[in-house]
């Protein structure tokens, strides 16, 4: 089976860098995705690690160290748009599904 | 236009009543998921099917059955509704490159 953990709660202002890590469990899995959801809303694609190292797309950056069973999400530049939860998820290899982390819930102040 | 479309997008029922949620998608995509969000619990997977014939229980099937009448379409039915169903349900696509999963809108699911 696969599980995933993440810190519930991250507090951060508008203009800095936060940081959401996740370390999991797994069997196997293809990779390490991100996901972003806005209250009341569906989940959206950020960032996907098939490789360990660091993925940028935009503001966001993403890292993956299979070795260490660990990644983590990077938001640079906070906006007050940025606010919402943030969820690691991993695709087994064997069941081709996602699993879902619980979920960091990103609160940006003025 | 949306690409993962849910019906309805509320619903208010009562214990022991049938329900069904439906889903379609535009994607062109063979796997679909049907998933199951409670507040701070996250994503659980209910069920899932990687074409009209393919169906998979996931890890919180109980209680809840699956049809896949087309590529396009993939419904979840509540045979007899429980309080304890109440829950936000989301239909997925998986797809692309970067193993992408797309999600519909959402259902916002009461039971009385």
């Amino acid at each position: 089976g696969q599980s995933l953990e993440q810190p519930s709660e991250v507090t951060a202002v508008e203009g800095a860098i936060v940081q959401i890590n996740c370390t999991y469990q797994t069997s196997g899995f293809y990779g390490l995705s991100w996901y972003q959801q806005h209250d009341g809303g569906a989940p959206t694609f950020l960032s996907y690690n098939a490789l360990d190292g660091l993925e940028e797309t935009g503001r966001f950056s993403s890292f993956l160290s299979r070795s260490d069973s660990y990644g983590y999400l990077l938001l640079q530049e906070l906006q007050m748009k940025d606010s919402a939860s943030y969820f690691c998820a991993v695709l087994d290899t064997g069941r081709r599904a996602l699993t879902f982390g619980s979920g960091t819930r990103l609160q940006v102040q003025p | 236009d949306a690409d993962v479309t849910q019906t309805p997008r509320n619903r208010i029922t009562k214990t022991g009543k049938r329900i069904m949620l439906e889903c379609s998608q535009t994607k062109g995509h063979d796997r679909m998921y049907w998933y199951r969000q409670d507040p701070g619990l996250g994503l659980r997977l209910i069920y899932y099917s990687f074409d009209v014939k393919d169906i998979n229980k996931g890890e919180i099937s109980d209680g809840y059955s699956v049809s896949r009448q087309a590529q396009a379409k993939f419904s979840l039915s509540l045979e007899s509704a429980i309080p304890n169903q109440t829950a936000l349900y989301f239909c997925a696509t998986l797809g692309g490159g970067t193993d992408t999963q797309y999600f519909g809108p959402g259902t916002r699911l009461t039971v009385l």
